[in-house]
C-alpha cells in the first residue's frame, strides 16, 4: 500500500523565521510529487516534483525530492503569518493507462505568530 | 470562468442516513475524483469517474458510490452514515489524461453525521 508521510505533524514560528517541511514516501510506480497549501478548504497547488536534485522555486517557497531517500522537503524563508496553513505533500502513482492515483501524508499544520 | 463549485457547503445528518453531496467541474474539465477529509488528515481518495463511470476506486466500502452525468457533473452518495463519515469532502476536476498537478480542487463540503 502507497504511504506518504510528513513531519513534523505542526509547527509554530515567528514572522521572519526559516522552516523546512519534510516528506517521506513508499509509492509503487512513482510518477510525481506534489506539495499543496490548504488554507481552510480546497488545496491549493505549490509544486510538481519529478526529478532528483532539481530544486523548484516560487518566491519564498522552494522544494527538492530525492527519489533516492525516497523524500522531499518544501522550505518558506523569511516567513509571514500569510505562510499560516496546513502544507499536504502527495505522491502520484501511476494506476492503468493513463489513470492515477494521489496518496496524501497527513500535512504539516505551520503557524506563523507575528 | 467559473472553478470546481460544490453543494451543499456544510450538513449535518443522523447517523444511520443517507447524505447526496454534488459537484460541477471547472469549465472544460471531464473528469471528477472525489476525496474525504477528515480532520487532522490528508485527503483520502474515494473514487474517479469519467465518461459517466467508475474507473478507480480507493478503500472506501460500497456504502460509498457516485454518479457522473452527461455535463460532466458528478454526486457522491453515501448511505447508513457512520459517525466516522464526518469529514470535508472534496471534488477535484481535470481533463483526461494529464497528470494530478492539473487537477483543481473544489472547496469542499463539510459533513457533519451525529
Amino acid at each position: 500500500e502507497d504511504k506518504v508521510v510528513q513531519s513534523p505533524l505542526s509547527l509554530v514560528v515567528h514572522e521572519g523565521d526559516t522552516v523546512t517541511l519534510n516528506c517521506s514516501y513508499e509509492v509503487t510506480n512513482f510518477r510525481s510529487l506534489l506539495w499543496y497549501k490548504q488554507e481552510k478548504k480546497a488545496p491549493t497547488f505549490l509544486f510538481m516534483l519529478t526529478s532528483s536534485g532539481i530544486e523548484k522555486k516560487s518566491g519564498r517557497l522552494s522544494s527538492i525530492l530525492d527519489k533516492k531517500e525516497l523524500f522531499s522537503i518544501l522550505n518558506i524563508t523569511a516567513t509571514q503569518t500569510g505562510d499560516s496553513a496546513v502544507y499536504l505533500c502527495a505522491v502520484e502513482a501511476r494506476s492503468g493507462g493513463s489513470n492515477y492515483k494521489l496518496t496524501f501524508g497527513k500535512g504539516t499544520l505551520l503557524t506563523v505568530n507575528p | 470562468d467559473a472553478g470546481v463549485t460544490q453543494s451543499p457547503t456544510h450538513l449535518i445528518k443522523t447517523r444511520g442516513q443517507q447524505v447526496t453531496l454534488r459537484c460541477s467541474p471547472k469549465s472544460g474539465h471531464d473528469t471528477v475524483s472525489w476525496y474525504q477529509q477528515a480532520l487532522g488528515q490528508g485527503p483520502q481518495f474515494i473514487f474517479q469517474y469519467y465518461e459517466e463511470e467508475e474507473r478507480q476506486r480507493g478503500n472506501f466500502p460500497d456504502r460509498f458510490s457516485g454518479h457522473q452525468f452527461p455535463n460532466y457533473s458528478s454526486e457522491l452518495n453515501v448511505n447508513a452514515l457512520l459517525l466516522g463519515d464526518s469529514a470535508l469532502y472534496l471534488c477535484a476536476s481535470s481533463l483526461r489524461g494529464q497528470g494530478a498537478y492539473e487537477q483543481y480542487f473544489g472547496p469542499g463540503t463539510r459533513l457533519t453525521v451525529t
